[in-house]
């Protein structure tokens, strides 16, 4: 099946700093989707990705769609205490039409006031 | 406009007992998704409804593991009898149909736990 390998694992960073993750696939999406989640929460949406080279803004957050593709990175500028959580990328392929998310395995980011 | 509702939030059983999880999709959403999400990873989709007919559960354990979308709204994932293994988080994500992908929006889930 397909597979994501979401990088890094976990980060720590200093208030104020940029951010930067990424997921790569062994396998062609469709579509590329992140999503952050809060201890005892759902994932929420982040940035929706349609079309490869796709760069889109969301306030501090930035989210390409690669052009193989088959990679997505997110960026989060002058990051603040909020920001902790856990980030996943979902690629969303063909399967049969019914467009199944794959999730990546999460980066747990941690802000250091 | 209100999310993706779930119950119970939380629910502890012993193996071997019975559990529903109940979930309401956010409204004129077609697609509903029930995923799985253990510990330290990302949630795995179980079972794809759109309307009340289901779409895709391949990766639904089909021994133990039920789900039903009456009427094409709500929805009621079962597991009978309940393993250690099922330990878990079960998320509901609910989508419109477009034609440019699907945007899944979850509901806040039901943490599961197995004695």
């Amino acid at each position: 099946g397909q597979q994501l390998n979401q990088s890094p694992q976990s980060m720590f960073i200093q208030e104020g700093e940029d951010v930067s993750m990424n997921c790569t696939s062994s396998s062609i999406f469709n579509t590329w989707l992140w999503y952050k989640q809060d201890p005892g929460e759902g994932p929420v949406l982040l940035i929706a990705l349609y079309k490869a080279g796709e760069l889109t803004s969301n306030g501090r957050l930035t989210a390409q769609f690669g052009i193989t593709r088959k990679d997505s990175f997110l960026n989060i500028s002058a990051s603040i205490p909020s920001d902790v959580g856990i980030y996943f990328c979902a690629g969303q392929g063909r399967g049969a039409g019914s467009y199944q998310l794959t999730f990546g395995k999460g980066t747990k980011l941690s802000v250091i006031p | 406009e209100a999310g993706v509702a779930q119950s119970p939030r939380y629910k502890i059983i012993e193996k071997r007992q019975s559990v529903a999880f109940w979930c309401n999709p956010i409204s004129g959403h077609a697609t509903l998704y029930w995923y799985q999400q253990i510990l330290g990873q990302g949630p795995k989709l179980l079972i794809q409804f759109q309307n009340n007919g289901v779409v895709d559960d391949s990766q639904l354990p089909k021994d133990r593991f039920s789900a039903e979308r009456l009427k094409g709204v709500d929805s009621t994932l079962k597991i009978q009898p309940a393993k250690l293994e099922d330990s878990a988080v079960y998320l509901c994500a609910s989508s419109q149909i477009r034609t440019s992908g699907y945007e899944q929006y979850f509901g806040p889930g039901t943490r599961l736990t197995v004695t």
